[in-house]
């Protein structure tokens, strides 16, 4: 079957440090990737939608310099959270679809000391 | 507004009873999503639907795409069924951008 693992699933970085986290799909070709950043006691809010062989778009508060994202081929995507402050701590969730469904992972939680 | 609107935004049920969740779009919603995130902020993935309905054990879901809306039943409430409910809809004019709602937190007492 099709599934998404993220991973770290959980980590911890000091304030003013970046984090890379990666998303691997497995039994299907992620023809787009989507990421999301849940903060506490929040919702899930797009950060950015990749498609492959196309440019990246990020949505309104999020940014290319503070989240610059992979997406290499159809099986992989990371995305990195730079100079990562208190504000940046959440589940930040991956979303990675094929032709006919979204398959999501169980996101990586985010700890900001 | 909010694109996808969940109700009730919270909600508290005696064990072994039923309840009904509700999402409201204001999209041309192709497929909804429902998650729970349980307590230990967990996200579990519940239904995938396209119009139509799906059922797995004490979870029912309905979506109609026509009138906007979908649900998510919940027969024979457990403990284990406390957290927050979130449903999730694609956009046909933008089909790769799933656009969550705000949640249900669902609390069933013993």
């Amino acid at each position: 079957g099709a599934l998404v693992y993220q991973y770290p699933r959980r980590t911890i970085c000091k304030s003013g440090t970046s984090m890379r986290m990666e998303c691997q799909a497995v039994g299907f070709q992620a023809t787009s990737v989507a990421w999301y950043r849940q903060s506490p006691q929040k919702t899930f809010e797009l950060i950015a939608l990749s498609t492959v062989n196309s440019a990246i778009k990020y949505e309104q508060n999020f940014t290319q310099e503070k989240f610059p994202i992979s997406h290499p081929n159809l099986s992989f995507s990371s995305m990195t959270v730079l100079n990562a402050y208190l504000e940046d701590r959440g589940l930040y969730l991956c979303g990675a679809r094929d032709n006919t469904e979204v398959f999501f992972g169980k996101g990586t939680r985010l700890t900001v000391v | 507004g909010d694109k996808v609107k969940q109700s009730p935004s919270a909600l508290s049920l005696q064990e072994g009873t039923n309840s009904a969740l509700r999402c409201n779009f204001s999209i041309a919603a192709t497929t909804v999503q429902w998650f729970l995130q349980n307590p230990r902020g967990s996200l579990i993935n519940l239904f995938y639907l396209v119009p139509g309905t799906k059922e797995n054990g004490r979870l029912k879901s309905a979506f109609d795409s026509k009138e906007s809306y979908s649900t998510l039943h919940i027969r024979d409430a457990q403990l284990e069924d406390s957290g927050t409910y979130f449903c999730a809809a694609e956009a046909g004019t933008n089909a790769y951008k799933v656009i969550f709602g705000k949640g249900t937190h669902l609390h069933v007492l013993p």
